[in-house]
């Protein structure tokens, strides 16, 4: 069965500073990855997802990701963070044949002024 | 495209009443539906998936009996907390695979049940 860890808890940038936010899988087939946001109360927003070709997948505001296989590994990347993306971001993997999504627990992100 | 409606947004209601949630796919047909549920500060965990015209599937843990789950059609998916009580407070957030795309789920925006 598919997992997915997102080592981070909660991380903390100053606004303009760039980010990463890592995530890792484990899934024995072709992967989907997905990266969705979330703010407080509200549902999830898709920012990227890879299913094949170009590893290095980019997404809604000025997020991008960068799939390695041999780490396992769908880490999200933002040049500069903007306040409005103090939100919870989601990781989630999905098998070739459409089984289950299998989100990873989240990383809380803040932005300092 | 690919919007998914929830309703209610936010609920209130007495303990030992039931509760109907509505999951819809606005501008596509889904044949799977899928139901989750998050706690505060915590990820989705899925409950159930919902394949129309058949029987949910659930995840272990979670009680078919209290979670009625419905699929009548390609674009709505129901959920009826049966019998509520203050421990099913939760944000329920549903989500609808395409026909044409089954690797993706769209999510809805999510209902918050508070039960007194």
């Amino acid at each position: 069965a598919q997992s997915v860890t997102q080592p981070d808890i909660h991380i903390t940038v100053s606004e303009g500073a760039s980010l990463e936010l890592r995530c890792n899988y484990s899934y024995g087939a072709t992967p989907y990855l997905f990266w969705y946001v979330q703010s407080p109360g509200q549902g999830l927003q898709l920012l990227l997802k890879y299913f094949s070709g170009d590893t290095l997948v980019q997404g809604i505001k000025g997020f991008e990701a960068e799939f390695k296989r041999s780490q396992s590994s769908f880490n999200l990347r933002k040049p500069s963070v903007h306040w409005s993306d103090a939100a919870e971001y989601f990781c989630a993997v999905v098998g070739e044949y459409g089984q289950n999504f299998v989100f990873g627990p989240g990383t809380r992100l803040s932005v300092l002024p | 495209g690919a919007v998914v409606s929830q309703h209610p947004s936010r609920v209130i209601c007495k303990s030992g009443t039931s509760v109907k949630i509505e999951c819809r796919s606005l501008d596509f047909q889904a044949t799977t539906m899928f139901w989750y549920r998050q706690f505060p500060k915590q990820s989705l965990m899925l409950m159930a998936t919902s394949n129309e015209g058949s029987k949910a599937t659930y995840e272990q843990g979670v009680e078919k009996d209290k979670f009625l789950i419905n699929h009548a059609s390609l674009t709505l998916s129901t959920l009826t907390v049966t019998s509520a009580h203050p421990e099913d407070s939760s944000f329920y957030i549903c989500s609808a695979s395409p026909t044409s795309s089954y690797n993706e789920q769209f999510f809805g925006p999510g209902t918050r049940l508070t039960v007194l």
